[in-house]
């Protein structure tokens, strides 16, 4: 059973506009919640992360909620640009461990 | 620095034949992990290890070992490969000051296993 769930696979979106890429969780243990993004052929690299003592951490053009009672985050990209076109996964880790809980991934379109 | 390399980036095997994945950090890392990527299933974790000579199961760790001789390099091993193998293989490390922290992990470029 998934225990972090993204259910949109793809998303398009114009260039300029926002992106919001959405993630669900199960388990009320995990601590840090990240978001990794992937090109094809390329390793997953680190966007941004918060930690479930916040609601709201931002990074540039990143910025990701986290709503506790609904055990869901977002991602937002303002304004998305056709270079962020990749797979994004959110992911999750669990209080006292390192490793990481990985969702399905939403696969990002950007249309210049 | 080249970060967290991988070797081969692409392999076919026959089912029953065994092989390593090669996987190497330059960064000093002390965490390093191994995680399967599936179609629709996102990435999960097979083995992990918390320093040298230290190393632990994941979510999906039949049919694999690990073993870390070394800070710098953690192999994966595949005893007899079978079909339901087939995945991408990524190899990640991290510093570890302990686990109520995060921190990022580091992501090499993957390797395609193919198994027949």
């Amino acid at each position: 059973d998934q225990q972090v769930k993204q259910n949109s696979p793809s998303l398009s979106v114009q260039e300029g506009r926002i992106s919001i890429l959405n993630c669900d969780y199960t388990n009320s243990m995990f601590d840090y919640f990240l978001w990794y993004k992937k090109y094809p052929a390329e390793g997953p690299t680190f966007l941004i992360s918060i930690s479930s003592i916040k609601d709201k951490n931002e990074d540039g053009r990143f910025t990701v909620f986290l709503n506790k009672s609904a055990k869901h985050l977002s991602l937002h990209i303002v304004p998305s640009q056709p270079g962020d076109s990749a797979v994004y996964f959110c992911a999750a880790k669990y209080t006292g461990r390192r490793a990481l809980t990985f969702g399905s991934g939403t696969r990002l379109q950007v249309q210049p | 620095n080249a970060g967290v390399t991988q070797t081969p980036k692409f392999q076919v095997l026959k089912t029953g034949q065994s092989m390593t994945l090669q996987c190497a950090q330059d960064m000093n890392h002390e965490y390093m992990s191994w995680y399967r990527q599936d179609p629709g299933m996102g990435l999960r974790l097979i083995h992990y290890s918390v320093g040298a000579g230290i190393t632990d199961q994941g979510e999906v760790p039949n049919g694999y070992n690990v073993s870390r001789s070394t800070t710098e390099d953690f192999p994966l091993r595949l005893l007899s490969a079978a079909p339901s193998q087939t995945s991408v293989y990524f190899c990640a490390s991290s510093y570890s000051i302990g686990t109520g922290a995060y921190n990022e992990q580091f992501f090499g470029p993957g390797t395609r296993l193919t198994v027949l």
